[in-house]
């Protein structure tokens, strides 16, 4: 198993421009979730999933969209990259219940 | 914010001694976990610990969890160089999680 796989792992924007970062998990989880990791701040909740086609709102959702047409895929879309959105992203899942999450290995983001 | 705090930020300790680390929170939740960050890594879970348990060890790590008053421990015993990483808690609440703000652990061999 591959576990949760996160792309690109490194992308740089300029301010306005629009991208997709990808999230795959190969474990048949239910929930899957996106956190942004910014210095001193831990980690926050933008959005997650709790099964193909239901999506909801974190603790930091603005200027994020996110799907989910599969149980394998939760892609977050940045649709107008700001500077405050530089940050590291993880992605995240775990199966149904009140289990522990697997994460994948981040994306780093710089917004210029 | 619903994030929560721990302390001490920063820790530097000589191995084979103990490390503990503490987090406060504001909201009710379901269970509590731990998850180590290794420098530019994800996270990996430690344990968990449910909102009706006290207290719970596994291998060198014990938890400890006081719900009244929201406050919960990370104890790592006879430290190894190979646990220097980041450590975070997180409240789990049903479907949202909340993360403290993380303990960086150095352990000097």
């Amino acid at each position: 198993n591959a576990g949760v796989t996160q792309t690109p792992k490194f992308q740089v924007l300029k301010t306005g421009q629009s991208m997709t970062l990808q999230c795959a998990q190969d474990m048949n989880h239910e929930y899957m979730s996106w956190y942004r990791q910014d210095p001193g701040m831990g980690l926050r909740l933008i959005h997650y999933s709790v099964g193909a086609g239901i999506t909801d709102q974190g603790e930091v959702p603005n200027g994020y969209n996110v799907s989910r047409s599969t149980t394998e895929d939760f892609p977050l879309r940045l649709l107008s990259a700001a500077p405050s959105q530089t940050s590291v992203y993880f992605c995240a899942s775990r199966k149904t219940g009140n289990g522990e999450l697997f994460f994948g290995e981040g994306s780093r983001l710089t917004v210029l | 914010s619903q994030q929560g705090e721990e302390d001490p930020q920063a820790l530097s300790i000589q191995e084979g001694e103990n490390a503990t680390m503490n987090c406060s929170y504001k909201t009710s939740i379901n269970n509590l976990q731990w998850y180590r960050q290794n420098s530019g890594r994800g996270l990996v879970h430690l344990i968990l610990i449910r909102s009706n348990e006290r207290e719970k060890h596994s291998g060198r790590l014990r938890v400890t969890l006081d719900t009244s008053k929201k406050s919960s421990s990370l104890l790592i015993t006879a430290s190894r160089a190979a646990d220097t990483a980041s450590y975070f808690c997180a409240m789990n609440t049903g479907n949202q999680f909340y993360f403290g703000t993380g303990t960086s652990l150095t352990v000097i061999p």
